[in-house]
C-alpha cells in the first residue's frame, strides 16, 4: 500500500494567493483528516470527513479556509486568499473506521506564503 | 473538551539507556491513548497505541502504561538506539470523537 499520499510537498506563495492541498487517503479508509502543525499551537484538527461527508470542522480558522472531498479517494484543502500566519505544515490522515480506528498520516505539505 | 499535556518538551539520553515521556489528560470517558513517532520531514507514524481496558502493552523496545485513576500514560523506550530520535507526541480520544495531541517531546539519543 502507498500510504496516504499528498501533494504538493512544499509550497511557497505570496499572500493574497489562492493555495490547494490535495491528499489521496489509504484506498479502503473510509475517514479523511486535515490537520495543521505548527511550532506554537502543534497539531491541531481542522476537519474530518467520513465516507465523504464533512463530520467536524470547528478546527477550520475562519472562512479563508474550505475542505471538499468529491469521492473516496481525493479530497482538498484550499485557502484563499493566503495569508503569512497560515505557514505551516498541513497533514493529511486516514482510517479505516469512523473515527474509532487507527490514524494514518501522509507525508505533509510545508506551506510558506510570504 | 480533551486536554492533553506531555512532559517534558525535551529528553535527551545516551544511548542503551531508557526514556520515559509521560502524558496527562483531563477526561476520564477517554479511551484510546496512541502514540506518535515524528521524524524530520516526515508525518507522525503510529507506534504503539492502548485502550482503557488495558493497564500495560509492551512491543518490543517500545512499552505504554495507562493509569485511569490518575488519567495518565507513559511510553517507555529501552535500550535507546540513534534511530529512536525523533519527536514523540501522546494523544487520547473519547469513542468516536477527535484525536487530541500533546504538544510533543524532542528525544535525542547521544551516541
Amino acid at each position: 500500500d502507498a500510504g496516504v499520499i499528498q501533494s504538493p510537498r512544499h509550497e511557497v506563495t505570496e499572500m493574497g494567493q489562492e493555495v490547494t492541498l490535495r491528499c489521496k487517503p489509504i484506498s479502503g479508509h473510509n475517514s479523511l483528516f486535515w490537520y495543521r502543525q505548527t511550532m506554537m499551537r502543534g497539531l491541531e484538527l481542522l476537519i474530518y470527513f467520513n465516507n465523504n461527508v464533512p463530520i467536524d470542522d470547528s478546527g477550520m480558522p475562519e472562512d479563508r479556509f474550505s475542505a471538499k472531498m468529491p469521492n473516496a479517494s481525493f479530497s482538498t484543502l484550499k485557502i484563499q486568499p493566503s495569508e503569512p500566519r497560515d505557514s505551516a505544515v498541513y497533514f493529511c490522515a486516514s482510517s479505516r473506521a469512523s473515527g474509532q480506528d487507527t490514524q494514518y498520516f501522509g507525508p505533509g505539505t510545508r506551506l510558506t506564503v510570504l | 473538551g480533551e486536554n492533553v499535556e506531555q512532559h517534558p518538551s525535551t529528553l535527551s539520553v545516551q544511548e542503551g539507556d531508557s526514556a520515559v515521556i509521560k502524558c496527562t489528560y483531563s477526561d476520564s470517558a477517554s479511551n484510546y491513548f496512541p502514540w506518535y513517532k515524528q521524524e524530520l520531514g516526515k508525518g507522525p507514524q503510529l507506534i504503539i497505541d492502548i485502550r482503557s481496558n488495558v493497564g500495560e502493552k509492551k512491543d518490543q523496545r517500545i512499552a505504554v502504561t495507562l493509569n485511569k485513576t490518575a488519567k495518565h500514560f507513559s511510553l517507555h523506550i529501552t535500550e535507546t538506539q540513534p534511530e529512536d530520535s525523533a519527536v514523540y507526541f501522546c494523544a487520547a480520544r473519547k469513542g468516536a470523537q477527535k484525536l487530541v495531541f500533546g504538544q510533543g517531546t524532542r528525544l535525542t539519543i547521544n551516541p
